[in-house]
């Protein structure tokens, strides 16, 4: 069975800072990786996602960044807002629709 | 468009009763997905359906799970009988094709088995 790594469990950024969170994968069905935001309450939504033909998808002050070879990818969030205070989840495709998702990354940015 | 539409939206049962949820899926939309969240297991796929056939049910855990898509606008995910394990939040997504960049996810179903 995949599993999804992700790291780390919690974050907590002061507004305007970076924050950053890793996952790693072990096998893919084939190469696109999701990040996913959720919010409380909500259902998760697509943020952003990657097809690893580039190491590096920027959209706005979200940014991917995949490292095939260390079968690893990250999400970096530029200038963090209060608003970006949510949980985030990345995945990885296992095969048809199926994906398995990493356990999720609380972040809180702070005032 | 409404978004899909998850109800109901709380469900406290006491453990060996049956519970349904019920998921209308955007208009439309030929993919629906029914998911698990859970604190221990995240966000596990359980079934997908498309253009109502069922294609994938690997996720579902055990027999005691069931999900129908009778038409295009409306499915169920039944738990029978229910346990307090089940407790999670369920979540409906549909999407207009294979792409993730097409899927949408319900508010969820969060179901407290007593």
């Amino acid at each position: 069975q995949q599993q999804v790594k992700q790291s780390p469990q919690s974050l907590i950024v002061q507004k305007g800072g970076i924050s950053i969170i890793n996952c790693a994968y072990e096998n893919t069905a084939f190469d696109y990786f999701p990040w996913y935001q959720q919010f409380p309450g909500k259902g998760p939504a697509l943020l952003i996602a990657i097809r690893p033909d580039v190491s590096e998808k920027k959209e706005g002050r979200f940014t991917i960044s995949f490292n095939k070879s260390a079968k690893q990818f990250s999400l970096h969030i530029m200038d963090s807002q209060p608003g970006d205070s949510a949980t985030y989840f990345c995945a990885a495709p296992m095969g048809g629709q199926n994906f398995v998702f990493g356990p999720g990354t609380r972040l809180s940015v702070l005032p | 468009d409404a978004g899909v539409i998850q109800s109901p939206r709380h469900e406290v049962t006491e453990m060996g009763q049956e519970v349904t949820l019920r998921c209308k899926p955007i208009s439309g939309h030929d993919y629906l997905f029914w998911y698990r969240q859970t604190m221990m297991r995240g966000l596990e796929l359980l079934i997908y359906f498309n253009n109502n056939v069922p294609i994938d049910d690997s996720g579902m855990p055990e027999d005691r799970f069931s999900a129908k898509m009778p038409n295009a606008s409306f499915s169920t995910l039944k738990i029978q009988p229910s346990e307090p394990r089940d407790s999670a939040v369920y979540f409906c997504a549909s999407s207009r094709d294979r792409s993730p960049e097409t899927q949408y996810f319900g508010p969820g179903t969060r179901l407290l088995v007593l």
